[in-house]
């Protein structure tokens, strides 16, 4: 069974760092390529970043381009977000979400964790 | 790439037939898929590359369009469809979602 848990969401003050984690289990997760996408209190989904399966294609939303790192360990079966410089727009639920297939080309996401929140306020 | 859902919000009854419509700010090719999401829950993937219903979704979610412009249709509402709705297109970086329709009970 294809597993997704977020970790490392909590409360922190504007321009404050957090870094998120998403282990993934219940698949060969050195084959998929991963993504995070976030939703503001009430508010709609908002892609945030992609990364490829062997890490040679990144891809950021221009909201969080140049504060958030996309990262991942095939090793541990593990996928991060470095967020650094955080302001309160940045407050959301966090989901990683993996396609369905291993395919070059994602086309959708399938499988999504259960998301972890993120609030940033002083 | 910008993707505008109407309505934003609907109201219908159980067995109604409901339309919702995806429009893209320039083509997409057929790269669009579509979400439902309830309450406090992740999304869930229907509809992939415009049409092709994902596994174990029943069949009276359907999609259509390529280009510009997608419809989702639900043939009989369920009690259980009730729900919010988003597009995501997959033709480029950054991807991007529809803001949401909200289908609510009449």
């Amino acid at each position: 069974e294809v597993q997704l848990v977020e970790s490392g969401g909590g409360l922190v003050k504007p321009g404050g760092s957090l870094r998120l984690s998403c282990a993934a289990s219940g698949f060969t997760f050195s084959s998929y390529s991963m993504n995070w996408v976030r939703q503001a209190p009430g508010k709609g989904l908002e892609w945030v970043s992609s990364i490829s399966s062997s890490s040679s294609y990144i891809y950021y939303a221009d909201s969080v381009k140049g504060r958030f790192t996309i990262s991942r360990d095939n090793a541990k079966n593990s996928l991060y977000l470095q967020m650094n410089s955080l302001r309160a727009e940045d407050t959301a639920v966090y989901y990683c979400a993996r396609p369905d297939t291993a395919g070059v080309r994602t086309l959708n996401f399938d499988y999504w964790g259960q998301g972890t929140l993120v609030t940033v306020s002083s | 790439i910008q993707l505008t859902q109407s309505p934003s919000s609907l109201s219908a009854s159980v067995g109604d037939r409901v339309t919702i419509t995806c429009r893209a700010s320039q083509g997409i090719s057929s790269y669009l898929a579509w979400y439902q999401q309830k309450p406090g829950k992740a999304p869930k993937l229907l509809i992939y590359a415009a049409s092709t219903l994902q596994s174990g979704v029943p069949s009276r979610f359907s999609g259509s369009g390529s280009g510009t412009d997608f419809t989702l249709t639900i043939s009989s509402l369920q009690p259980e469809d009730f729900a919010t709705y988003y597009c995501q297109q997959l033709n480029s970086y950054p991807l991007t979602f529809g803001q949401g329709t909200k289908l609510e009970i009449k």
